[in-house]
C-alpha cells in the first residue's frame, strides 16, 4: 500500500535551518510528484512548493522563495524539504503530500512533521 | 491567489443527519479544479472529492460533491459516527490554496 512516513519532530532555534524527510513505498516513486504544505496552529493548510521526482525540477511558492529547497533521492525513493533562517511563525506541522502528474490534488498524505522554533 | 471561503465554521448535525459545506472561491475555479479532504484530531488530511464531483478511491457513497466556477458544495447524505471531522477545500486551478475548514461535531 501506498505509504509516506516522514522524519520525527522537530526544535530549532530562530535562524537555524531544518530539514525533514519523506520516505515514499508502495508505488514508483518516479511516477508522481511530491509536494510540501504546512499547516501552522490555528491557520488554513498552506502549500509551499514542490519536486518532479523524474527530473528533479521545482517550483516554489513565492512566499518562501530563498528560504526552500526541495530535494529527492531517487534509489532511496525519499524526498527532502529544507527551510532557513526559521522564525517563530515557521511552527507548524509540515506534510508531504504525494501528488498524481498533471492533477493538483494531494491523493496521499505524510503523517506530518512538526516542527518548533523557539529561542 | 484565489481566497477560498468555508461555510459554516462549525456544523452541529446528530448521527443519520444530511450535512451540507459551502466552499466559496473569490474568483472562478478553472475547469472546476477543487478537493475535498477530510482531517481528524491528530491525523494527517485524507482526499474526499476531487475534480469538484469525483469520489477518490475507498470513499463511501454518501459523500457527495457538486459545484462550479466559485460556489461549491460537499454533501454528506447520512452522518456516520466517523464523519465527524473537519473538512477542508482545495484550489488547484490557479497555483494551490485551501479553506480554513468547516468542523462537523456531534449535536
Amino acid at each position: 500500500q501506498v505509504q509516506l512516513v516522514q522524519s520525527g519532530v522537530e526544535v530549532r532555534k530562530p535562524g537555524a535551518s531544518v530539514k525533514v524527510s519523506c520516505k515514499a513505498s508502495g508505488y514508483m516513486f518516479s511516477t508522481y510528484a511530491i509536494h510540501w504544505l504546512r499547516q501552522a496552529p490555528g491557520q488554513r493548510l498552506e502549500w509551499m512548493g514542490w519536486v518532479n521526482c523524474v527530473n528533479g525540477d521545482t517550483t516554489y511558492s513565492q512566499k518562501f522563495q530563498g528560504r526552500i529547497t526541495i530535494t529527492r533521492d531517487t534509489s532511496a525513493s525519499i524526498a527532502y524539504m529544507e527551510l532557513s533562517s526559521l522564525r517563530s511563525e515557521d511552527t507548524a506541522v509540515y506534510y508531504c503530500v504525494r501528488n498524481p502528474r498533471g492533477s493538483g490534488y494531494f491523493d496521499y498524505w505524510g503523517q506530518g512533521t512538526l516542527v518548533t522554533v523557539s529561542s | 491567489e484565489i481566497v477560498l471561503t468555508q461555510s459554516p465554521g462549525t456544523l452541529s448535525l446528530s448521527p443519520g443527519e444530511r450535512a451540507t459545506l459551502s466552499c466559496r472561491a473569490s474568483q472562478s475555479v478553472t475547469k472546476s479544479y477543487l478537493a475535498w479532504y477530510q482531517q481528524k484530531p491528530g491525523q494527517a488530511p485524507r482526499l474526499l472529492i476531487y475534480g469538484a464531483s469525483t469520489k477518490a478511491t475507498g470513499i463511501p457513497d454518501r459523500f457527495s460533491g457538486s459545484g462550479s466556477g466559485t460556489d461549491f458544495t460537499l454533501t454528506i447524505s447520512r452522518l456516520e459516527p466517523e464523519d465527524f471531522a473537519v473538512y477542508y477545500c482545495q484550489q488547484y486551478g490557479s497555483s494551490f490554496t485551501f479553506g480554513p475548514g468547516t468542523k462537523v461535531d456531534i449535536k
